[in-house]
């Protein structure tokens, strides 16, 4: 089956800096990477997602980046606000019918 | 606005117990899944569902059954409760053809003692 390792498992910095978490998987045939973000006490929600046939995709702030032959992918997240202070599960599927396999979650601090 | 509800924020078990975690959501998906959430573990897959009545194992099946008799509700069995399932449960639900796009219940801490 599907493998996600995430790294690092916490991080922290300074309000302002950048953020990056990295991800790899292991099934080939996983085209589907989504990125979930969980605050203290609350529910793990979508902010972004990639398919495989996309290098790169941003949404403001944040941007996502996919290297299929590498089988990794990272989160990028610039100019980092206290309310980005969450845990951040990255995840792979084969597809929109299949299951999630998600990774271990990164904590990310961002210190004011 | 999807809503995905659980019975319970928490609960509070005897080893042993038969234990029903309920999941309802409101926004006729077809996919409904099941997770523990463990630090350091990330969500791991319990069990998922596609349809009424239909079933897939996840990646920790053991100890766990699920029924989906509806399509709004979900639930999560524990045939016999015992102090390595105590952990938060996070019910989710999806589109048939966008399991990557989940949305999650609020959760249930489960403490078995």
């Amino acid at each position: 089956g599907e493998n996600v390792e995430q790294h690092p498992s916490t991080l922290s910095v300074q309000e302002g800096d950048s953020a990056v978490i990295k991800c790899t998987y292991s099934d080939s045939a996983s085209n589907y990477f989504p990125w979930y973000k969980q605050e203290l006490g609350k529910r793990p929600q979508l902010i972004i997602d990639i398919r495989s046939n996309v290098g790169e995709k941003k949404d403001q702030r944040i941007a996502v980046t996919l290297n299929k032959t590498a089988k990794h992918f990272s989160l990028h997240i610039t100019e980092t606000q206290p309310e980005d202070s969450a845990v951040y599960f990255c995840a792979a599927s084969h597809g929109g019918y299949q299951k999630v396999t998600f990774g271990t979650g990164t904590k990310l601090q961002v210190i004011p | 606005d999807v809503k995905v509800t659980q019975s319970s924020r928490y609960l509070v078990k005897r080893t042993g117990e038969k234990v029903f975690l309920e999941c309802v959501q409101d926004m006729d998906h077809e996919n409904m899944f099941w997770y523990r959430q463990d630090p350091g573990l990330g969500l791991r897959l319990i069990y998922f569902s596609y349809d009424v009545k239909m079933k897939e194992k996840g990646d920790i099946p053991e100890g766990y059954s699920v029924s989906r008799e509806k399509k709004e509700r979900f639930s999560l069995i524990l045939e016999s409760a015992s102090t390595n399932q105590t952990s938060m449960y996070l019910c989710a639900s999806s589109l048939e053809n966008q399991a990557h796009e989940q949305y999650f219940g609020p959760g249930t801490r489960l403490t078995v003692t």
